[in-house]
C-alpha cells in the first residue's frame, strides 16, 4: 500500500515571501499522479497543482510550483509571493494510474500561516 | 455548475441512530468515493465505487455501508452511529480516464453524541 508523509505539521511565512512544503511518499509503482490540495477553514478541498510521474518537467500553476524528485520519492510545493489568502491546510496526495478505483491517498497535512 | 453535491451539510445524531449521507454528481463521472476527515488529519477512504454497480472497501469501512444507486448517486449509510464516527465526510468523483482529476463535494459535518 502507498503511504504519503508530510513531516511539517505547521509552517509560517511572511506575506510576499516564499515557502516550501515537504512531502514524501512510498510506492512500488512507476505510473502514478501526485497532487497538492488546499483546504481553507471552510473545509472545501481545492486542487492546487498536479504532477504526472512520467513527466520530468515540474508542474507550475501561477505562484505555485513543485519540485518532483521521482527517485527520492519527494514532491514539495513552493508558494511564491505568499498572500494572506494562502493560509490554509495543505495536503499532499498520491493516486495510482493503474489500480482499480484509482483513489487518492493523503498525507496528514501541513497548516500554513501567513503573517502580514 | 453543481459538480458534487452532498446532503445534509450538518447533522447531529445520537449514539445508535442511523442515517444516510447522500451524494450526487452531474459530471457523468464513473468513479465515486466517500472519505472521512477527523480533526487535524488527512482524508481517509471509507468506500469507493469504480463504476456503476460496483462498490469496494477502502481504508476505514467498518460501521458503514454504501449504495451506488445509479451513475449519478452514491450514498453512505451509518446503521448504528457511534461517537467515533464524528467527522467531516467528503464525497468525490472522477471521470473514467485514469488521468482525470478527482472532484470533491463541500463536506458533511456529522456529530454523534
Amino acid at each position: 500500500a502507498q503511504t504519503v508523509t508530510q513531516s511539517q505539521p505547521e509552517m509560517s511565512v511572511q506575506e510576499a515571501e516564499t515557502v516550501t512544503l515537504s512531502c514524501t511518499y512510498d510506492t512500488s509503482e512507476s505510473d502514478y499522479y501526485l497532487f497538492w490540495y488546499k483546504q481553507p477553514p471552510s473545509r472545501q478541498m481545492i486542487l492546487v497543482i498536479r504532477q504526472e510521474a512520467y513527466k520530468q518537467q515540474n508542474a507550475t500553476e501561477n505562484r505555485f510550483s513543485v519540485n518532483f524528485q521521482k527517485a527520492a520519492k519527494s514532491f514539495s510545493l513552493k508558494i511564491s509571493d505568499s498572500q494572506l489568502g494562502d493560509a490554509a491546510m495543505y495536503f499532499c496526495a498520491y493516486r495510482s494510474a493503474v489500480n482499480a478505483g484509482n483513489m487518492l491517498t493523503f498525507g496528514g497535512g501541513t497548516r500554513l500561516m501567513v503573517k502580514p | 455548475n453543481a459538480g458534487v453535491t452532498q446532503t445534509p451539510k450538518f447533522q447531529v445524531l445520537k449514539t445508535g441512530q442511523s442515517m444516510t449521507l447522500q451524494c450526487a454528481q452531474d459530471m457523468n463521472h464513473n468513479s465515486m468515493y466517500w472519505y472521512r476527515q477527523d480533526p487535524g488529519m488527512g482524508l481517509r477512504l471509507i468506500y469507493y465505487s469504480a463504476s456503476e454497480g460496483t462498490t469496494d472497501k477502502g481504508e476505514v469501512p467498518n460501521g458503514y455501508n454504501v449504495s451506488r444507486l445509479n451513475k449519478r448517486e452514491f450514498s453512505l449509510r451509518l446503521e448504528s452511529a457511534a461517537p467515533s464516527q464524528t467527522s467531516v465526510y467528503f464525497c468525490a468523483s472522477r471521470a473514467a480516464f485514469s488521468g482525470n482529476t478527482i472532484y470533491f463535494g463541500e463536506g458533511s459535518w456529522l456529530t454523534v453524541v
